[in-house]
């Protein structure tokens, strides 16, 4: 049973820092893997999508990769802004399925 | 930017009440998802929808739940006899594929679902 876990579960920076989020999944039997940005009360935000076949992915200061099989994925963001304050969450979508499954997410807070 | 949009953002219904929960997804999209999160817990999957009939399920989608695509633009969420333990925050999601491919989720704001 494919099982996601995100560390560390609470991250508080000050602002310009670079910082990485870690995602590991049990099993490396994956399509894709997606980060999201979740703020208080809302909804899912998708952020980069990882394919299996891929290493990484890029988007502005926001930077994912992925070691398929070793199960990991990270997310590295860089130049912290107090805007990007959210909930990170990690989701892997394992072959031969149609759904997510996420883990219990990185909580950030970036200090003005 | 192409949004999915649910209605409403907030029910309150009493235990063993219907309640139906409505999403529109992308307009080109041809898969349909439903994940709830309980409170302080992680966005669990409930159910996907292809071709008007469901592609997969989990074991929390049990009888009490329901799906349906009525037209061509929505697709809802049905629970026919609510429990407190459904109380959670729903989220309706598309995407142009399924599995594998470039194609990522598109979540909606979410349904805050308060059973009292």
């Amino acid at each position: 049973k494919q099982e996601v876990t995100q560390i560390p579960a609470a991250l508080s920076v000050p602002e310009g820092e670079n910082l990485v989020l870690n995602c590991s999944f049990t099993d490396s039997a994956i399509y894709n893997l997606q980060w999201f940005r979740q703020d208080p009360g809302k909804g899912l935000t998708s952020l980069l999508l990882i394919q299996s076949s891929q290493r990484e992915q890029t988007s502005g200061r926001l930077n994912a990769s992925l070691d398929k099989s070793s199960g990991r994925s990270t997310l590295y963001i860089a130049a912290s802004q107090p805007g990007d304050s959210a909930t990170y969450l990690c989701a892997v979508q394992p072959s031969g399925t149609y759904k997510y499954i996420f883990g219990t997410g990185t909580r950030l807070k970036v200090l003005a | 930017e192409p949004e999915v949009t649910q209605t409403p953002s907030h029910q309150v219904t009493q235990m063993g009440q219907e309640v139906i929960l409505r999403c529109v997804p992308i307009s080109n999209h041809l898969y349909f998802y439903w994940y709830r999160q309980i409170l302080g817990q992680k966005v669990e999957f409930l159910v996907s929808f292809y071709n008007n009939e469901i592609s997969e399920k989990s074991e929390i989608f049990d009888d009490q739940f329901s799906v349906e695509r009525p037209d061509g633009s929505n697709f809802t969420l049905k629970i026919r006899s609510t429990k407190l333990e459904d109380s959670a925050m729903y989220f309706c999601a598309s995407s142009g594929a399924a599995q594998g491919g470039n194609y990522g989720y598109t979540f909606g704001s979410g349904t805050r679902l308060t059973v009292v």
